[in-house]
């Protein structure tokens, strides 16, 4: 069965140094996001995707985030200086065509020190 | 803005027990509404969803009905197995949002034998 994968399962860095998640959406999917969970807390939008360009963001998604899709198949989200309270739980999404399921990644933590 | 309501975990049963999960959402449009389960080591997936009033969703066992006087959408099963333990997420997506989801907290259930 086709599924979304994440990577790294966990990171763990150190405050102001730059971070890349990477995820790898079904083959045939058009539609991107990221989400994140802080521990204890909801589920949070951060931001969707397609036709190579962000679609929506939320205001979590400020400046020192952005994401690139760098070929066919990855879908990266980057943290440019990171800080404490980026760490969190990050999960990856991805659709088809149509208001169909969202298929989630396992996530990627990281834990910012 | 959208928002959503879990009832408090963690939850801890015995087998065969009953199980009840309260969700409860504000929204400004009509929502289509979602359960997720996020088993351990592993991604959210959805379990079930119902797009409109009374609309009753339903998969391995688990039902829940839209309930649009109540703002509800109470996850239920009639007898849990140990298999079930998992986090559940209540989450819900308006149409002016695409199928950006909007989460609750997230309740931790434990089923021992």
């Amino acid at each position: 069965e086709p599924e979304v994968t994440q990577t790294p399962s966990h990171q763990v860095t150190q405050m102001g140094q730059e971070v890349i998640l990477r995820c790898v959406p079904i083959s045939n999917h058009l539609y991107f996001y990221w989400y994140r969970q802080i521990l204890g807390q909801k589920v949070e939008f951060l931001v969707s995707f397609y036709n190579n360009e962000i679609s929506e963001k939320s205001e979590i998604f400020d400046d020192q985030f952005s994401v690139e899709r760098p070929d066919g198949s990855n879908f990266t989200l980057k943290i440019r200086s990171t800080k404490l309270e980026d760490s969190a739980m990050y999960f990856c999404a991805s659709r088809g065509q149509g208001a169909g399921e969202l298929f989630f990644g396992e996530g990627s933590r990281l834990t910012v020190l | 803005g959208d928002s959503v309501t879990q009832m408090e975990g963690p939850v801890t049963l015995s087998e065969e027990a009953f199980l009840t999960i309260n969700c409860t959402y504000t929204a400004t449009g009509y929502p289509s509404l979602f359960w997720y389960v996020q088993y351990p080591g592993e991604g959210l997936q959805l379990l079930l969803k119902a797009t409109k009033a009374d609309d009753k969703g339903s998969n391995k066992g688990f039902e829940a009905t839209y309930r649009k006087e109540t703002t509800s959408f109470h996850l239920e099963k009639g007898s849990v197995q140990v298999s079930d333990s998992a986090v559940y997420f209540c989450a819900l997506s308006e149409e002016t949002s695409g199928s950006r989801l909007t989460f609750g907290e997230g309740t931790q259930l434990t089923v021992n034998p």
